[in-house]
């Protein structure tokens, strides 16, 4: 089964430094999503990003918060000014079409210090 | 979207047939019932989708009243390895995001 594969699989950052975490989406897909869990809690949304634009946001993905597709096949999460409570769980997900059913990558856990 | 309610957690032994009950009370005529299985420290994976009625595959069976207002996800003869958190999720066709409830956390045991 194709895969989206996300990097690194853990990040440790200070307070108030930039981090880009990394996605490559299954490669035929064109509907993009970073999604969080912070520990013990619920999957959450932060963005929807499609034909190189973002569709739909949360209340949680601020100003601190982008996207970006730089190439044809990475899709990224920039958070510019890490906070202590953004240390989670990020995941990147994919699907063929709206509505389809998403592809969820391994995650990767960022930890702010 | 309509709101989901599903038991906080269920434990099963190995070899039994376990059923999630998810209700959704205000479903919407456009919505369909979605199910994702995550296992600790990994992202969710679609497990099956419906609209009416039942739909089955190789890992599950998904069953619809005619009315809608709950499903029921049917796992048959679980393992060990199908221990993990089992979300219900009512989504628009065409409508973004899928938004995530806490899931019911099924545990099997020896």
């Amino acid at each position: 089964e194709p895969e989206v594969t996300q990097t690194p699989s853990h990040q440790v950052t200070q307070m108030g430094q930039e981090v880009i975490l990394r996605c490559v989406p299954i490669s035929n897909h064109l509907y993009f999503y970073w999604y969080r869990q912070i520990l013990g809690q619920k999957v959450e949304f932060l963005v929807s990003f499609y034909n190189n634009e973002i569709s739909e946001k949360s209340e949680i993905f601020d100003d601190q918060f982008s996207v970006e597709r730089p190439d044809g096949s990475n899709f990224t999460l920039k958070i510019r000014s890490t906070k202590l409570e953004d240390s989670a769980m990020y995941f990147c997900a994919s699907s063929g079409m709206r509505g389809e059913k998403l592809f969820f990558g391994s995650g990767t856990q960022l930890s702010v210090l | 979207l309509a709101k989901t309610t599903q038991p906080i957690s269920m434990d099963s032994y190995e070899g039994q047939e376990v059923n999630i009950t998810c209700s959704h009370n205000n479903i919407a005529t456009n919505d369909y019932i979605t199910w994702y299985q995550q296992f600790p420290s990994q992202g969710p994976r679609f497990i099956i989708q419906g609209y009416k009625t039942k739909v089955t595959n190789e890992v599950a069976s998904l069953f619809i009243p005619a009315d809608r207002k709950s499903s029921t996800l049917s796992l048959p003869r679980v393992s060990l390895s199908d221990t993990a958190v089992y979300y219900c999720l009512v989504a628009r066709s065409g409508n973004t995001p899928l938004v995530f409830g806490k899931g019911t956390r099924l545990s099997v045991i020896a």
